[in-house]
């Protein structure tokens, strides 16, 4: 299963955007790129996902390098309420399996 | 739409017991279902996919015998952890896999199991 990389946390002030990276260097071409947040004692909440192109939903943005190797969630204006650990994961397209890495914990400040 | 249920949402019980965890997908069918555990302060696991009418496949180091996982029907999948001990503790969450919307596979709320 391929690998996702995450800065271990990130810090963003309310009402801000804020860009969350994630590394995946060894992406095969079916596999799908998931971001998943959760919240404490909670299952984890579908945020966006995608394949190639850039997508964009009523939660958030995702960017997609051209070679898509690396990928970057994106809120555009972020709330206490986004205060989270968000997982950047590479869903394989034969087995649909999730393999969580160790994700971004995002502190947003008022 | 897309609602996973787990029942309990938190146990106690006594080392050497056995505890049966339920999960359910509430308005839509799922051939297969995930579990997970996830210890404090670190990431989810996945222990084992389950697939209706057929024996569950686990992940590398999770013991089948320890873990019973049960696929009875499209909405209903069950984890039995035997024989609990301390170490067993942990919270455990489920996820379903749907044909229909965004994501394709949507969680439930999870079960604190606590082993005493």
């Amino acid at each position: 299963d391929a690998k996702t990389t995450q800065p271990n946390s990130m810090e963003s002030n309310e009402e801000e955007p804020v860009h969350l990276p994630c590394n995946h260097s060894t992406i095969s071409g079916t596999d799908y790129i998931h971001w998943y947040r959760q919240l404490p004692s909670q299952g984890p909440e579908y945020v966006i996902h995608g394949l190639t192109s850039n997508v964009n939903n009523r939660m958030a943005s995702l960017a997609i390098a051209e070679d898509r190797k690396s990928s970057t969630l994106i809120l555009h204006r972020a709330t206490l309420r986004d205060a989270a650990v968000y997982y950047c994961i590479l869903r394989a397209s034969n087995t649909g399996k999730l393999i969580f890495g160790q994700g971004t914990t995002l502190q947003v400040k008022p | 739409g897309a609602v996973v249920s787990q029942h309990p949402s938190w146990v106690i019980c006594k080392s050497g017991t056995s505890v049966k965890i339920e999960c359910r997908s509430l308005d839509f069918q799922a051939t297969t279902m995930f579990w997970y555990r996830q210890f404090p302060k670190q990431s989810l696991m996945l222990m084992a996919t389950s697939n209706e009418g057929s024996k569950a496949t686990y992940e590398q180091g999770v013991e089948k015998d320890k873990f019973l996982i049960n696929h009875a029907s499209l909405t209903l999948s069950t984890l039995t952890v035997t024989s609990a001990h301390p170490e067993d503790s942990s919270f455990y969450i489920c996820s379903a896999h749907s044909s229909g919307g965004p994501s394709g596979q949507y969680f439930g709320p999870g079960t604190r199991l606590t082993v005493l």
